[in-house]
């Protein structure tokens, strides 16, 4: 099992650029939530996707949005980037319940992307 | 005020030691969790807990849950131990996955 995978591993952008970042999910899992985290935070919630469908989200604009294939598998995308956007992004997959109330499922991380804007 | 507050931020400690770190939340949640993050950014989740303690080796979670308040204890501290704990809750939602909210984390650092 190769767990929850992320690429590119770094990335440097300029100001005003556009990014894609991709998460394949762990083995049997069907959702998949994505984490910002700026140097010396916490992790803050961006959004999760579920069936291919946003299902929350968190406080960030519009200049981030994503995508969720039929394999599960995800991206980020980030569009006018600004400084404030240099961080930690980590992506984290479990387990869905088909929308029906239920315990938490664990959540499992993968390595992150590191996003640094110049 | 964060909805999740950690202390201390810091931690150094002489290997040996008994830690202490502390996470109390404002919000009513479904569950606390604790993690671990080691340079490179990588998190493992350590427990999940709802009520009363949780203990898996060296590593003891405990939770009251009418005071809103979680303390992480790792007894005979390792330099291997040093890393980033971070306190995290879980809400209630129709979905089952609810989003996590953290805390900003602690840095524990165990001399040899």
């Amino acid at each position: 099992d190769a767990g929850v995978t992320q690429s590119p591993t770094h990335l440097i952008k300029t100001r005003g650029q556009q990014v894609t970042l991709r998460c394949s999910p762990k083995s049997g899992h069907d959702t998949v939530s994505w984490y910002q985290q700026a140097l010396g935070q916490g992790p803050q919630f961006i959004f999760q996707y579920y069936e291919e469908e946003e299902r929350q989200r968190g406080n960030f604009p519009d200049r981030f949005s994503g995508h969720q294939f039929p394999n599960y598998s995800s991206e980020l995308n980030v569009n006018a980037l600004l400084l404030g956007d240099s961080a930690l992004y980590l992506c984290a997959s479990s387990r869905g319940t088909g929308g029906r109330p239920s315990s938490y499922n664990e959540q499992f991380f993968g390595p992150g992307t590191r996003l640094t804007v110049l | 005020k964060n909805e999740v507050e950690q202390s201390p931020q810091n931690l150094t400690a002489q290997e040996g030691e008994f830690i202490t770190i502390n996470c109390s939340y404002s919000v009513g949640i479904s569950a606390l969790h604790w993690l671990q993050q080691h340079p490179g950014g990588g998190i493992v989740s350590l427990f999940m807990l709802s009520s009363g303690k949780k203990k898996h080796g060296r590593l003891i979670a405990t939770i009251n849950i009418q005071e809103k308040h979680s303390s992480l204890h790792i007894t005979a501290s390792h330099p291997r131990d040093s890393a980033v704990y971070i306190c995290a809750v879980s809400g209630w939602s129709n979905f089952g996955n609810e989003k996590l909210t953290f805390g900003t984390g602690t840095r524990l650092t165990i001399i040899p």
